[in-house]
């Protein structure tokens, strides 16, 4: 049973560009969960899905972000217009439909904006 | 949410037992104590959950008083590659998001 997976795990944009980033949950997996992560901080919190649906959107910025979990396909993160403070380490978590509390990370993606 | 309080970092030689402490003072009735491990440039890999008293598994085992307000994360033997950040985690039960705090780090020494 593959782990959760992120892609691309690098990605360089310039400032103003678009970021696309792509999570898979594991096999099974019906609730998504994205990550921001700075360097030497622990991770913050941006956004809950479930398919189709948002479910919590505190930890996100109202702003230039966009999160979705389509029915079909992986869930996707968007940051418009890039700037260099979105430069951090993006993590993707998923978690089976069942009420459980682990949570599986995937490797992340590492976002560089120059 | 409960706010964990552990110690930056923390050394050891290998083959040591290592003791992470953290705080919890206001951990509610149906928040769970988990805790997950962080090598460089991966993602959070969930080590070991508990409620109380005591919980061991193929990795750690993990100690919690009767009050609650605080757990010991307990490593035993570690190796080199045990070298990683530690991060302490109350969550309530369900899917919610984790609250991350900056983690222990932990350095094994040969």
């Amino acid at each position: 049973n593959a782990g959760v997976m992120q892609n691309p795990r690098h990605l360089v944009r310039r400032r103003g560009q678009e970021a696309r980033l792509r999570c898979s949950p594991m096999k099974g997996h019906s609730h998504v969960y994205w990550y921001r992560q700075l360097p030497e901080e622990g991770l913050k919190f941006m956004v809950y899905l479930q398919k189709e649906n948002i479910i919590d959107e505190s930890g996100m910025p109202k702003e230039r972000f966009s999160a979705e979990f389509p029915k079909e396909g992986p869930s996707i993160l968007r940051i418009q217009q890039v700037v260099r403070g979105d430069s951090a380490a993006y993590f993707c978590a998923s978690s089976p439909p069942n009420p459980s509390d682990t949570q599986y990370f995937g490797p992340g993606t590492r976002l560089t904006v120059l | 949410l409960a706010k964990t309080t552990q110690p930056i970092s923390m050394d050891s030689y290998e083959g040591q037992e290592v003791n992470i402490t953290c705080s919890h003072n206001n951990i509610a009735t149906n928040d769970y104590i988990t805790w997950y491990q962080q090598f460089p440039s991966q993602g959070p890999r969930f080590i070991i959950q508990g409620y109380k008293t005591k919980v061991t598994n193929e990795v750690a085992s993990l100690f919690i008083p009767a009050d609650r307000k605080s757990s010991t994360l307990s490593l035993p033997r570690v190796s080199l590659s045990d070298t990683a950040v530690y991060y302490c985690l109350v969550k309530s039960s369900g899917n919610t998001p984790l609250v991350f705090g900056k983690g222990t780090r932990l350095s094994v020494i040969a």
